[in-house]
């Protein structure tokens, strides 16, 4: 079955532009995550969807970064005016339900964003 | 404040080797404890997930060990593969917020024919 798809896979900037990523989570999965991960780090937290809902956004490092999720599958996270500190691989992870004790997020293969 | 504390950074094993890493966590609200596995260019892949009411839990050559009293938990892989070198992450999330993944920094393991 088809797992989480990302697009683009990578995507280059010119500092001051704005860029929109896509996230396609796996059918039927109810929450979805963003993450963003900097070279030789771990993912960190961006915000968080149940459904079209964002329960979660304090992962947020500014107000340039925006999420959402109109209709509860398809994501898009758009960041404006790109810094060079934006530069990152930005994953989207899937869940099929929301709210219960941990359950597996399965990640798609990322985004890579280089600023220049 | 990293709530997640992970090592060794990286780690070099022989083939047929134990490969160790630990973590350690701050938040006592946290009660789910998985291990991903990442190569590059990839995204991360739940390798093996642990609860804190078991001390450990063994999936073929992968076993999480748990320690709640000490707020500590760590990954050996028995009888390491050169197919097993790659990042390793452990995380934490709890239902309190949401069931968001606090990742520790990363471990690269090279395994070594």
């Amino acid at each position: 079955g088809a797992g989480v798809s990302q697009s683009p896979r990578y995507k280059v900037a010119k500092r001051g532009q704005d860029v929109a990523l896509r996230c396609d989570p796996i059918s039927g999965h109810v929450s979805l995550f963003w993450y963003q991960q900097a070279l030789g780090q771990g993912p960190e937290f961006l915000t968080y969807f149940q459904n079209e809902a964002q329960l979660d956004k304090s992962g947020l490092p500014s107000d340039r970064f925006f999420a959402e999720r109109p209709e509860g599958s398809v994501s898009t996270l758009k960041i404006q005016r790109t810094q060079q500190e934006d530069s990152a691989v930005y994953l989207c992870a899937s869940s099929l339900a929301g709210g219960g004790l941990g359950e597996t997020q399965y990640f798609g293969p990322g985004t890579r964003l280089l600023v220049l | 404040q990293q709530q997640v504390k992970q090592s060794p950074q990286s780690l070099i094993v022989q083939k047929g080797g134990i490969s160790i890493i630990n973590c350690a966590y701050e938040n006592t609200a946290f009660d789910y404890f998985p291990w991903y596995q990442q190569f590059p260019g990839k995204g991360p892949a739940l390798l093996i997930a642990i609860r804190p009411d078991v001390s450990e839990k063994k999936e073929g050559r992968f076993t999480i060990s748990f320690n709640k009293s000490a707020k500590q938990f760590s990954l050996h892989i028995m009888d390491s593969q050169p197919g097993d070198s790659a990042t390793y992450f452990c995380a934490a999330s709890t239902p309190a917020a949401g069931n968001k993944l606090t990742f520790g920094g990363g471990t690269r393991v090279l395994v070594k024919p």
